[in-house]
């Protein structure tokens, strides 16, 4: 089974600075996807970035970047130039063959103005 | 295109009850998910379907039931509610390994 971890409850930075969310996770599979969604107040689970683990190249989106160590099962999220808009829940999730996402227990991000 | 909708956006039942939570998929998807988001806690998978047959399920009892209709929509089926059945209830869809589009929730309440 696989399982994700998110050992920041809770975050906070000044706006426009870098923040960096942490994840690891475990799984016994070779092919498989991460990601990091982002629920704002308004409940909608929002894609940020995707990384398919196959590839070395970490992913990029914009601010959004992730670090991606295989080896260490560990997949951080950096957001640079952080904006109000950037204040939500962040949740980490890994989805194997099956299409099915495992979540972590999320991250949530304040961005002071 | 309007994406995943679901409805109601809020319910509330009392205990024993039965409810029937219903999502339609983006367009052109065909497989959809259901998720259980309790408050403060990231969403946990319910179950999924796929050619209106149950492909696989997350560890939830016989309580929780589905469907899918020839259309890809889909309904979520709870009986005999539970207090710790309250939670944001997700559903996604996709086609095929590609992103997994959520919509907005919806919001049960068992007192």
């Amino acid at each position: 089974a696989q399982t994700v971890t998110q050992s920041q409850p809770e975050m906070s930075v000044q706006e426009a600075e870098t923040v960096t969310l942490s994840c690891t996770y475990d799984t016994s599979e070779n092919n498989y996807y991460l990601f990091w969604y982002k629920q704002p107040p308004s409940r909608q689970m929002i894609l940020v970035i995707r990384q398919e683990a196959y590839k070395q190249q970490n992913a990029t989106e914009n601010r959004f970047s992730v670090n991606f160590q295989k080896a260490a099962k560990s997949f951080s999220l950096k957001i640079s130039d952080s904006q109000l808009g950037d204040t939500a829940m962040y949740f980490c999730a890994h989805e194997g063959g099956n299409e099915k996402l495992t979540f972590g227990t999320g991250t949530r991000l304040t961005i002071i103005p | 295109d309007a994406g995943v909708t679901q409805s109601p956006t809020h319910l509330i039942k009392t205990r024993g009850q039965q409810v029937t939570l219903r999502c339609s998929p983006k367009s052109g998807h065909d497989t959809v998910s259901w998720y259980q988001q309790a408050l403060g806690q990231g969403p946990q998978f319910i179950f999924q379907y796929y050619e209106e047959e149950e492909r696989q399920r997350g560890n939830f009892p016989d309580r929780f039931s589905g469907h899918q209709f020839p259309n890809y929509s889909s309904e979520l089926n709870v009986n005999a509610l539970l207090l710790g059945d309250s939670a944001l209830y997700l559903c996604a869809s996709t086609l095929s390994h590609n992103e997994q589009f959520f919509g907005p929730g919806t919001r049960l309440t068992v007192l």
